[in-house]
């Protein structure tokens, strides 16, 4: 299966300004997927982000807000735009391989002040 | 509209008991199905998956699951949980016709006492 790395692991960050998550894949995959995980709750898909289309986001989730990249197969960004301290959670990529399955980044944990 | 039901939020057991936590899903074909644990301040840990064949289906740390398509069920089980179980457990299912992104479960707390 596909192997994640995601950068940074953790931050603090000032109240309006932004962060920029990536995720580096050990191999080529066509569908990866961004997921919020606000304290003490389950994960909430952000958005689907296919190369070569647009990125798809779930209700409740605007581009303004939150600008995904993905410029080739093996990589993607997520920033945090104008952040509060709503925004303090675990950002997390993922990406799906036909029989291998779902593989998790290990997660950016974000801290708003 | 396509859902996960973890009934449960919050389940205690005793060191050595037997566990059942259920998950529900409202899907329209068969989708795959996930069950996920997390310690607190720590990653997402794949217990195991069922994409097809035998509706039994072993995981890792001696958890099984059984999906059950006529109640839309996908229920882990364990016959002794160790306090080391202790954990949040998120059930996930995903569908080729919701693009593959994998809807969680609100989760389960479990609780072990002594």
């Amino acid at each position: 299966s596909a192997v994640i790395s995601q950068k940074p692991s953790r931050d603090i960050c000032q109240r309006g300004t932004s962060l920029t998550i990536q995720c580096q894949v050990d191999s080529q995959v066509t569908m990866m997927f961004w997921y919020r995980q606000q304290p003490g709750q389950s994960l909430t898909l952000i958005a689907t982000a296919n190369q070569g289309s647009e990125a798809t986001y779930e209700s409740g989730f605007v581009i303004d807000k939150f600008p995904i990249s993905r410029p080739n197969l093996t990589f993607s960004t997520l920033t945090v735009s104008n952040m509060s301290p709503e925004d303090s959670s675990i950002y997390l990529c993922s990406v799906v391989q036909g029989g291998a399955g779902y593989t998790f980044g290990s997660g950016t944990r974000l801290t708003v002040v | 509209a396509q859902s996960v039901t973890q009934p449960d939020i919050h389940i205690t057991v005793s060191e050595g008991a037997s566990l059942e936590l259920r998950c529900n899903y409202s899907y329209g074909a068969t989708p795959y199905l996930f069950w996920y644990v997390q310690s607190p301040g720590q990653g997402l840990q794949l217990l195991l998956k069922y994409f097809s064949g035998d509706t039994l289906v072993q995981g890792i740390k001696g958890f099984e699951a059984e999906f059950k398509r006529s109640q839309s069920s996908f229920n882990l089980r364990k016959p002794s949980v160790h306090w080391s179980d202790a954990a949040e457990y998120f059930c996930a299912v995903g569908a080729p016709n919701s693009g593959y992104a994998l809807n969680f479960g609100k989760g389960t707390s479990l609780l072990v006492t002594p």
